[in-house]
């Protein structure tokens, strides 16, 4: 089946903790994006990324990185997190006109 | 980031309503996409737009790409309760995506 998987669903961490949150595609997409969702703001782009080794910044980059070793591959890191980083991220891959979303992450940064 | 002006903000309605929603812009986009986004899931693609003037529809939803390029409509008839949700516009300039804020509907019995 053909999707977007992106691990933990959950996750709850103390400010300053260094995470990563993975997300993997099985289409072959050589775009893929990082979004976060907050309430009354929609959804805004963090990183995206057009091939390997290929990355840049979205809307709102600033206390993310992120890296493109591998197609299938687009982890988001936040090596400092803090509260302001408390939100819903999305994953998504695309052929070029029309995204293919993970199931999101709700990360609670305490 | 460039800005997709979507309204209504939400909507309630009554089962077997129909409704419409837009978004605009002040940019021109070669793609306008329409998504739906249940709860605690992620946005799923209802409708694809590449033709200004082009109207689509997918059951009872119907959409079009506004002839000057910079909006965009949904329209759903008939809604059923399993319409709940949040819908999003999206645009395409041919490598960068933008997101409307999002229509949140709910359906009442």
């Amino acid at each position: 089946e053909a999707q977007v998987t992106q691990n933990p669903r959950y996750l709850i961490t103390v400010t300053g903790k260094k995470l990563t949150v993975t997300c993997s595609q099985n289409m072959n997409h050589e775009y893929m994006s990082w979004y976060r969702q907050d309430p009354g703001l929609g959804l805004r782009q963090i990183y995206y990324s057009m091939n390997v080794e290929v990355t840049d910044k979205g809307d709102v980059p600033e206390g993310y990185k992120v890296s493109r070793k591998e197609k299938r591959n687009f982890p988001l890191i936040l090596e400092s997190p803090s509260p302001n980083q408390t939100s819903l991220y999305f994953c998504a891959s695309s052929p070029g006109e029309g995204y293919t979303f993970g199931s999101g992450t709700r990360l609670t940064v305490v | 980031g460039q800005q997709l002006n979507q309204s209504p903000q939400s909507m309630f309605i009554q089962e077997g309503e129909d409704v419409s929603m837009n978004c605009t812009s002040s940019s021109i986009f070669n793609t306008w996409l329409w998504y739906k986004q249940d709860p605690g899931e992620g946005p799923v693609l209802l409708i694809a737009l590449y033709k200004a003037g082009e109207l689509t529809s997918n059951g009872r939803l119907t959409a079009q790409f506004g002839i000057t390029r910079k909006d965009s409509f949904l329209n759903i008839s008939a809604s059923i309760p399993s319409d709940v949700g949040i819908y999003f516009c999206a645009a395409y300039t041919g490598n960068q995506f933008y997101f409307g804020t999002g229509t949140s509907l709910t359906v009442i019995p």
